[in-house]
């Protein structure tokens, strides 16, 4: 299975920072995905990135407020933009090989 | 519509007892994927179980077992003898045609020493 690893693991930001996730994969992987668990909730799909093309967003985000970078086949980033209170979550990527979904270990964003 | 239920919110019981998860999903596809994710406090997600719509066969790993039933459209989890170990969030999430991965709310287990 693949081995996904983010930065940073958790980090404390200001409102109305910006905070930038890297994900990196131990193998080429067409798809990645970008989720937000935020407090006692479930995971929500933030977008779907391909190498190559723009993110697809889901609905109620948008590549404004969470712009995506895509640059090869192993790393992916997403930017948390202008944060909130309400952007304190998990943010977790994910990827997909043979039908199974494997997710990074996950980013705790506190905003203050 | 795709959706995911896991009516149980909050399970607790006491070490050494079983403990079923239960897990309802709604899909219109043939063809759809089935798992399970535990979320211990640490925070990542942890796959346990991947099951496709064509194989309704149970599966069985030591002490965990899963019960797939289409007639009901039910994936329910059975943990057996739990320990404190298996104290996390348990969710479980349903693949279809969108290639999307949809999650139900997720189970918190508690077990008691």
């Amino acid at each position: 299975s693949a081995v996904i690893s983010q930065k940073p693991s958790r980090d404390i930001c200001q409102r109305g920072t910006s905070l930038t996730i890297q994900c990196q994969v131990d193998s080429q992987v067409t798809m990645m995905f970008w989720y937000r668990q935020q407090p006692g909730q479930s995971l929500t799909l933030i977008a779907t990135a391909n190498q190559g093309s723009e993110a697809t967003y889901e609905s109620g985000f948008v590549i404004d407020k969470f712009p995506i970078s895509r640059p090869n086949l192993t790393f992916s980033t997403l930017t948390v933009s202008n944060m909130s209170p309400e952007d304190s979550s998990i943010y977790l990527c994910s990827v997909e090989e043979a039908y199974e979904q494997y997710f990074g270990p996950g980013t705790r964003l506190t905003v203050t | 519509a795709q959706k995911v239920t896991q009516a149980q919110t909050e399970i607790s019981v006491v070490e050494k007892e079983d403990v079923t998860l239960d897990c309802v999903y709604e899909t219109r596809d043939t063809t759809y994927y089935l798992f399970w994710y535990k979320q211990p406090p640490s925070g990542e997600l942890v796959f346990l179980i991947r099951r496709n719509s064509f194989d309704e066969q149970n599966e069985i790993s030591g002490r965990y077992s899963w019960n797939f039933q289409k007639s009901t459209s039910s994936f329910n989890f059975t943990i057996t003898a739990s320990q404190v170990v298996d104290s996390a969030v348990y969710f479980c999430a349903l693949h279809g045609n969108t290639g999307k991965l949809i999650f139900g709310q997720g189970t918190t287990l508690q077990v008691k020493p």
